[in-house]
């Protein structure tokens, strides 16, 4: 457990809403992700962090937007949700260890109706 | 850059057979390679990585994975396989300097009684 929460679990909106998803963390890693997960297509970077207001794009940002205020919470927002959008969303810190192995959160499903 | 294919997207097996899923990566540098597994509704948890050294890696749990390099694969293996084994994993490799990981698309293991 690495000390990884994300907020809400599940949201259920509407096309065209904004959304805001949050991850929080406990021990100070400077590194942190989000993904997508969709069937068929495994894990996919949206965004990431390596450090406070430090942010770059992965391979799906288009649509989403990321700030980092503070080392604890990497926050993902989509501006103006579709239902491509509908997925579930996995924050992930990098350990410490100098390997690259990544830690997950328990994830956020969201449903864009 | 990386890339990782899982060779099947679906196992089915019955309990206590053996088990292996299949995973090649291409990369141009050395790489670190890690086994994730996610039970049903739950984020990823690591399972078993390899970063140096003897290319056979174990995990708790009885499982095992052989990086070979010749062949770029990390094969991930059981040699009896239970109901609670049954679950989605996820090979990913990481490399270069980018702190970013490669996932491959999963493998759905099913343990039937």
């Amino acid at each position: 457990d690495a000390g990884i929460t994300q907020s809400p679990r599940h949201k259920v909106t509407e096309t065209g809403t904004p959304v805001t998803l949050r991850c929080h963390q406990t021990e100070n890693h400077r590194y942190m992700y989000w993904y997508r997960q969709d069937p068929g297509h495994g894990l996919r970077l949206i965004h990431y962090s390596y450090g406070v207001k430090d942010t770059d794009k992965g391979e799906v940002s288009d649509g989403y937007s990321v700030s980092r205020s503070k080392t604890e919470d990497f926050l993902l927002t989509l501006e103006s949700a579709t239902s491509s959008q509908t997925s579930v969303y996995f924050c992930a810190i990098r350990g410490t260890s100098g390997t690259d192995e990544q830690y997950f959160g328990p994830g956020t499903r969201l449903t864009v109706t | 850059a990386q890339s990782v294919t899982q060779l099947d997207s679906q196992v089915p097996v019955f309990e206590e057979a053996p088990v292996e899923l299949r995973c090649n990566y291409s990369s141009s540098v050395s790489v670190y390679l890690f086994w994730y597994v996610q039970y049903p509704n739950q984020g990823l948890q690591l399972l078993l990585k390899y970063l140096s050294g003897s290319t056979l890696v174990e995990s708790i749990n009885g499982f095992e994975a052989e990086f070979n390099k010749s062949q770029t694969s990390f094969h991930l293996r059981k040699p009896s396989v239970h109901i609670s084994d049954t679950a989605e994993y996820f090979c990913a490799v990481n490399g270069g300097s980018n702190y970013k990981l490669t996932f491959g698309k999963g493998t759905l293991l099913t343990v039937n009684p």
